[in-house]
């Protein structure tokens, strides 16, 4: 079964701090993509991205970045974590051609004080 | 982007099925009918997905209308371990970027 594994379950940040998520899958997929869901708002695409080094923005972008050196690991990273950066984070991978099947994390809840 | 509409919520008694509906009217055909699942505390899981005909697998069916603006996801016996939200989706077939809009999804509540 592929795994996609996220680098941490909780998470407690303080406003203005740099926060770094990690994101590994192990079955050789072309694209990664991280989410974040919110209460009544579904799942939100933040980015994405296709090969390694390569990163579309998606839906909601702001205030985020990306980061794919290696083809199995995305990151992603808040530059100045603020309090409505508070929510559930989702990575996601799939293969790059095809019916593209999403395969997800279990997700970090991060919380911004 | 195509969008797809799901009920708020549906409820269930355990070993009864469960017919989820979804309406997807502006589908083009290139997009495939996704279902996902997500149980508390995990990310979604892959349920289902179709093209044009009826699917099953070992954990539902899909059954898709002529016209492919809805479709319905049928769980034959719901169990309480069912209960979750399930998320409709069309994932356009593509080599390179693309988008995927995931709603509210439906909670299905499982009696027993």
């Amino acid at each position: 079964d592929v795994k996609v594994t996220q680098s941490s379950r909780y998470l407690v940040k303080r406003t203005g701090e740099k926060v770094f998520l990690e994101c590994v899958q192990d079955m050789d997929h072309e694209n990664m993509f991280w989410y974040r869901q919110d209460p009544g708002l579904g799942l939100r695409l933040i980015y994405f991205s296709y090969d390694v080094k390569m990163k579309e923005k998606g839906d909601i972008p702001e205030g985020y970045s990306v980061s794919r050196e290696k083809k199995e690991r995305f990151s992603l990273i808040l530059e100045s974590a603020s309090t409505n950066q508070t929510s559930m984070y989702l990575c996601a991978s799939s293969l790059g051609q095809g019916t593209l099947s999403y395969t997800f994390g279990s997700g970090t809840r991060l919380t911004v004080v | 982007d195509a969008k797809t509409t799901q009920p708020n919520s549906m409820e269930s008694n355990e070993e009864e099925p469960v017919h989820l509906p979804c309406n997807h009217s502006t589908i083009s055909g290139t997009d495939y009918i996704h279902w996902y699942r997500q149980l508390p505390s995990q990310g979604p899981e892959y349920v289902i997905h179709g093209l044009t005909s009826n699917v099953n697998n070992r954990m539902a069916s899909l059954a898709i209308a002529e016209d492919r603006k809805s479709s319905t996801l049928i769980l034959h016996r719901a169990t309480l371990r069912d209960a979750a939200v399930y998320y409709c989706i069309l994932i356009k077939r593509n080599t390179g970027g693309f988008k995927t809009i995931f709603g509210a999804g439906t909670r299905l509540f499982v009696k027993a």
